[in-house]
């Protein structure tokens, strides 16, 4: 079965850019997306079909997809940021999604 | 506004049962699969089904068929996730979620735009 995977934690200080990585077979033909979990809530929708935001979601957040990895980059990060995030692919051919195992954000 | 609403924690001991439910607002209830999604405690996403409330077609995850049931009745707008018998393995909070599906260059793909805030169900004797 596909298997997603990610790294247990990032950590970056505020103002810098944090960059969550997504890695699986051939990621780059799938549509990958992205979800934050903040401590106590339910997740959030935060990047769908590689690279585009739902409304709401600042321009700050973006991704990307190719080769075997997708990425999840937050740009000028905030103590805000900090949460878990995980990635997920879904496609037709599937019965069910799969969800990478998660990456907590930690900012210094 | 979209809304998934979920119903309140629960506490209940081993061998009980239990039904849990996710009312939608704000969009054509009928037309958009609901996602059941477990997360344990510390622990990541687990998928564990899905139904579609128009015709009440349901999939399961091969990790909880037998273990759970998905219903929903589209008349009250409800979606809803029962189990027969609890163990405190199933301890765990519960997420609805809503499918979305869109089309790419040579395939559908599916993510699920808005959650509920969760139930949190505690098994314990």
């Amino acid at each position: 079965s596909y298997v997603l995977t990610q790294p247990p934690s990032v950590s970056v200080a505020p103002g810098q850019t944090a960059r969550i990585t997504c890695g699986g077979n051939n990621t780059g033909i799938e549509s990958v997306h992205w979800y934050q979990q903040k401590p106590g809530q339910a997740p959030v929708l935060v990047v769908y079909d590689d690279n585009d935001r739902p409304s709401g979601i600042p321009d700050r957040v973006s991704g990307s997809n190719s080769g075997n990895t997708a990425t999840l980059t937050i740009s000028r990060v905030e103590a805000g940021d900090e949460a878990d995030y995980y990635c997920q692919v879904w496609n037709g051919g599937s019965d069910h999604p799969v969800f990478g195992g998660g990456t907590k954000l930690a900012v210094l | 506004e979209v809304q998934l609403v979920q119903s309140g924690a629960e506490v209940k001991k081993p061998g009980e049962s239990l039904k849990i439910s996710c009312k939608g607002s704000g969009y054509s209830f009928a037309s958009f699969w609901i996602a059941w999604v477990r997360q344990m405690p510390g622990k990541g996403l687990e998928w564990m089904g899905i139904i579609h409330p128009g015709d009440s077609e349901t999939r399961y995850s091969p990790s909880f068929q037998g273990q759970v049931t998905i219903s929903a009745d589209k008349s009250i707008r409800t979606a809803y996730l029962q189990w027969t018998s609890l163990k405190a393995s199933d301890t765990a909070m519960y997420y609805c979620a809503r499918r979305i599906v869109e089309a790419s260059t040579n395939n559908y793909y599916y993510y699920m735009d808005v959650w509920g805030k969760g139930t949190t169900v505690t098994v314990s004797s």
